[in-house]
């Protein structure tokens, strides 16, 4: 199974709504990633967790809250968000502990922010 | 500054040329690059990777080349279908060179055109 599967596929919220991302992966990897990517532009990077633990923040607004609960699950938990906020937001895994990880992403959540 | 460019923001070129798409870097040292494949409204699909050792790197119609010292990757797919048309990506680990915080080039939008 070399599957990443995101829940939902899309989320309409307004600006005072919580709400989260869910991602799932059952290839053992041990690092998971969230990107967020607007229309037109390569995915940017927002976190990485690696064996569980949040190795990278690329300096994202703590309206954004990660959430690595065990080894297959990574959610993005959303908060006061605002329109810009309005994106593709694309999970991936990889291996980890490796020398040159390769990503396997999901399909993606489209989220508007109104 | 660091930058990834790709050559183009888009390419055609007719069924059963060869496509070329190029990917520069400034201010990395990446051990590794890979390449992507995404469709519209869907994550990225890795395609192929290339360590810095390496000068080539084949996989069926697919052709990649590394050069450290132009700091360039040259992405190759021959005998092109209009099934190829997508964005291609290059990504390359930041930081220490075999890093987990990935950036990617902004892509190449490649239309094969029958």
């Amino acid at each position: 199974d070399t599957e990443v599967t995101q829940t939902p596929k899309h989320l309409v919220m307004g600006m005072t709504n919580k709400k989260s991302l869910k991602c799932e992966q059952h290839m053992g990897h041990r690092a998971m990633y969230w990107y967020k990517q607007k229309a037109k532009k390569p995915p940017e990077l927002m976190f990485v967790y690696s064996y569980e633990k949040l190795s990278i923040n690329e300096s994202v607004p703590s309206r954004f809250s990660p959430e690595c609960p065990n080894s297959s699950l990574l959610n993005l938990h959303l908060h006061a968000l605002q329109p810009e906020d309005s994106a593709l937001y694309l999970c991936a895994s990889s291996q980890g502990g490796t020398r040159q990880e390769t990503q396997y992403f999901g399909p993606g959540t489209r989220l508007l922010v109104l | 500054s660091q930058k990834i460019e790709q050559n183009s923001e888009a390419l055609n070129i007719q069924e059963g040329k060869t496509a070329t798409l190029t990917c520069n870097y400034t201010n990395y040292s990446p051990a590794y690059l890979q390449w992507y494949r995404q469709d519209p409204g869907r994550g990225p699909v890795f395609l192929l990777l290339i360590r810095e050792n390496e000068k080539e790197k084949r996989k069926e119609r697919l052709k990649v080349t590394f050069d450290t010292t132009l700091k360039q990757s040259l992405f190759h797919i021959t005998a092109s279908q209009p099934a190829d048309s997508a964005t291609y990506l290059c990504a390359l680990p930041a930081g220490s060179g075999y890093g987990q915080n990935f950036v990617f080039g902004p892509g190449t939008r490649l239309s094969v055109l029958p």
